[in-house]
């Protein structure tokens, strides 16, 4: 069984740039969570997707983050423009959609973004 | 105000050795997991206390919960080099949200 996929796993652009991140999760997961680890800090959540609709997007930083997730299967999470916060390690994670296994969640590689 | 923090932020130990990482939080939880991260890794799941647990065990791990305190540690046992990673503590609040923390670098030294 593949698991949780991202791409790219390192992208350098410039401020005011537009990146786009992808996130597979592992096939058949509902749960679908997109974080963000800056400069060796707390993993801040993003965002949680259940199939195709958006649970929680409470992590959201601003209005420069758009999250997808199209047919409920691959995300993806694009910064438009880019600013120099937006730097940091950007994970994705999945589970499955029954209540008890839910709450454990695999975590693609994530990707690193550097904003100059 | 962070929801989930570990300390210490960073542990070096000899192989052999016990680690202990502790982690508190600030409002009430469902459950507390805590995750391992390998250098240029995604996090894996090592373990889940529910918040009516006190202790559980896993191989060499053996977390503790103390709702009452609102804090949790993780105790690795014999450590190995390979267990040189980044641990965090995540709490589930409700929902399937889980808040993680900062984490604690262990550098298990052979």
């Amino acid at each position: 069984e593949a698991g949780v996929t991202q791409f790219p796993s390192h992208s350098v652009i410039e401020k005011g740039q537009t990146v786009t991140l992808r996130c597979d999760p592992i096939s058949g997961h509902d749960n679908l969570y997109w974080y963000r680890r800056v400069m060796g800090k707390e993993i801040k959540f993003l965002l949680h997707f259940v199939k195709e609709s958006k649970q929680d997007e409470s992590g959201m930083p601003n209005n420069r983050f758009l999250a997808e997730r199209t047919g409920g299967t691959y995300s993806t999470l694009k910064v438009q423009p880019a600013e120099l916060e937006d730097s940091g390690v950007y994970f994705c994670a999945s589970s499955p959609g029954t209540s008890g296994a839910a709450y454990i969640q695999y975590f693609g590689a994530g990707t690193r973004l550097s904003v100059l | 105000s962070q929801q989930g923090e570990e300390d210490p932020q960073a542990l070096s130990i000899q192989e052999g050795e016990n680690a202990t990482m502790n982690c508190s939080y600030k409002t009430s939880i469902n459950n507390l997991q805590w995750y391992r991260q390998n250098s240029g890794r995604g996090l894996v799941h090592l373990i889940l206390i529910r918040s009516n647990e006190r202790e559980k065990h896993s191989g060499r791990l053996r977390v503790t919960l103390d709702t009452s305190k609102k804090s949790s540690s993780l105790l690795i046992t014999a450590s190995r080099a390979a267990d040189t990673a980044s641990y965090f503590c995540a709490t589930g609040i409700g929902g399937f949200k889980t808040i993680f923390g900062a984490g604690t670098r262990l550098f298990v030294k052979a």
